[in-house]
């Protein structure tokens, strides 16, 4: 089956810091990957994406590139600020070639917390 | 346009109770899901339908759980009864019809929290 992992957090930099969160995953079929991200008390809103391998998704700052070989889809800043403190989840959904029924659904790690301190 | 509403925001129930759960997707989107956080772990999904049908519903945990869309608009999420497990924050999210990357982008509510003592 599918899942994701994530680094365990929580994380905490100091702004201006570097940031990476490491996120690896199994799945079936042809995965397209995500980054969510939650601020707090709001809901989740996707960050990035990649829907193939060597893909890069980028956005406010971030990114992270698919990686094929490696199962890995690494979420990365170069310099983070205080507005970035928020729970991040690495997602994948996987598009089984063969159809049924899982197509569609998130599969989503467990989820990181990032505290960035001015 | 409107996001992903979803009520009440915060339900607090004592165990043996009933608790319903509201969501309202994005208007014309026909794949609305239901997803569940426990206790600080990974989101997990629990159904999805297409209108007004159940497309996959793999991941409901038991028959105390119970999902309806009619009329393929809003959709609800009974719980009854209720136990202590299924405490966490239950997440609705929408998407359009079809295929193609952009159209299948999920979008997220805020989340019910619901607290079961």
């Amino acid at each position: 089956g599918n899942s994701v992992t994530q680094m365990e957090g929580p994380v905490t930099l100091s702004e201006e810091a570097f940031l990476t969160i490491n996120c690896t995953y199994t799945a079936t079929g042809y995965p397209s990957l995500f980054w969510y991200v939650q601020y707090p008390g709001e809901g989740l809103q996707l960050l990035l994406k990649a829907t193939k391998a060597d893909d890069k998704g980028s956005n406010k700052g971030f990114e992270a590139t698919y990686r094929k070989e490696t199962t890995s889809f690494h979420l990365e800043k170069g310099s983070v600020q205080v507005s970035d403190s928020a729970v991040y989840f690495c997602a994948l959904r996987s598009w089984s070639p063969a159809g049924g029924t899982s197509y569609g659904k998130l599969t989503f790690g467990q989820g990181t917390i990032l505290t960035v301190h001015p | 346009e409107a996001g992903v509403t979803q009520f009440p925001s915060h339900s607090v129930i004592e165990k043996g109770q009933t608790v319903t759960l509201r969501c309202d997707p994005i208007s014309g989107h026909d794949n609305l899901y239901w997803y569940r956080r426990v206790m600080g772990k990974e989101i997990k999904f629990l159904l999805h339908f297409v209108k007004e049908s159940k497309q996959d519903e793999s991941g409901m945990p038991n028959n105390r759980f119970l999902a309806e869309r009619t009329g393929g608009t809003y959709s609800t999420l009974k719980v009854q009864p209720a136990e202590l497990e299924d405490s966490g924050v239950y997440f609705c999210a929408s998407s359009q019809r079809g295929g193609g990357d952009l159209k299948n982008i999920q979008y997220f509510g805020a989340g019910t929290r619901l607290s079961v003592l």
